[in-house]
């Protein structure tokens, strides 16, 4: 995709199979957690979110957990479809601040 | 609802011109703010407007501007281009702090 991609960490799965996508962040302050999809040419689109005072939750085949003490998030995906084909980012933010920073991203590949 | 809405999609422009890019955010949603995405790399905070006026700003340079309507809606000015400013520019909108931001598509813009 043109807006996403060269370098970054890659993920290949079979179709059926269960995913799990791993984020490091930094900032030990920081209390809320969004997981975002983004398909080429598109932008991220919501998949999850979590505070920090869970350490898991779960949507519909998605589940992520929240490890606040290694500061890791992972966002697990299961029976895995060949639309789950992207590059998923997480994103952090901190109470009274505004933005949200972004990891690097995993591009995700489902083979048929 | 038509969510978070961009225009233009593409834009091609020649360093030293001045670009504006708008967004409509999703309705209900009183926040917007903007990302820059450079290839590769996850979307980086530029700056947010509430209220219409810019409540915090990221590390972006004075070149970078932008303003808020009564609707809600932002544009989001670009002056004397660079060709490091190629990039997908996102408009994000949302309620209240911690509650999920909504991205539109994105404004692909090239400067030559």
């Amino acid at each position: 995709g043109e807006s996403v991609g060269l370098h970054l960490p890659t993920l290949s799965v079979q179709e059926g199979d269960n995913s799990i996508i791993n984020c490091a962040y930094s900032n030990s302050a920081s209390d809320y957690f969004i997981w975002y999809k983004q398909e080429s040419g598109k932008g991220p689109q919501f998949i999850i979110d979590i505070r920090s005072n869970m350490d898991k939750r779960q949507g519909q085949r998605v589940t992520v957990l929240l490890n606040k003490t290694v500061k890791h998030l992972s966002l697990q995906i299961a029976a895995t479809q060949p639309g789950d084909s992207a590059v998923y980012f997480c994103a952090e933010n901190t109470a009274g601040n505004e933005k949200l920073t972004f990891g690097t991203g995993t591009r995700l590949t489902i083979i048929p | 609802d038509a969510g978070v809405t961009q225009s233009p999609t593409h834009l091609i422009k020649t360093r030293g011109q001045q670009v504006t890019l708008r967004c409509s955010p999703k309705s209900g949603h009183d926040t917007v703010s903007w990302y820059q995405q450079a290839l590769g790399q996850g979307p980086q905070f530029i700056f947010q407007y509430y209220e219409e006026e810019e409540r915090q700003r990221g590390n972006f340079p004075d070149r970078f501007s932008g303003h808020q309507f009564p609707n809600y809606s932002s544009e989001l000015n670009v002056n004397a281009l660079l060709l490091g400013d190629s990039a997908l520019y996102l408009c994000a909108s949302s309620g209240r702090w911690g509650t999920e931001a909504f991205f539109g598509q994105g404004t692909r813009l090239t400067v030559v």
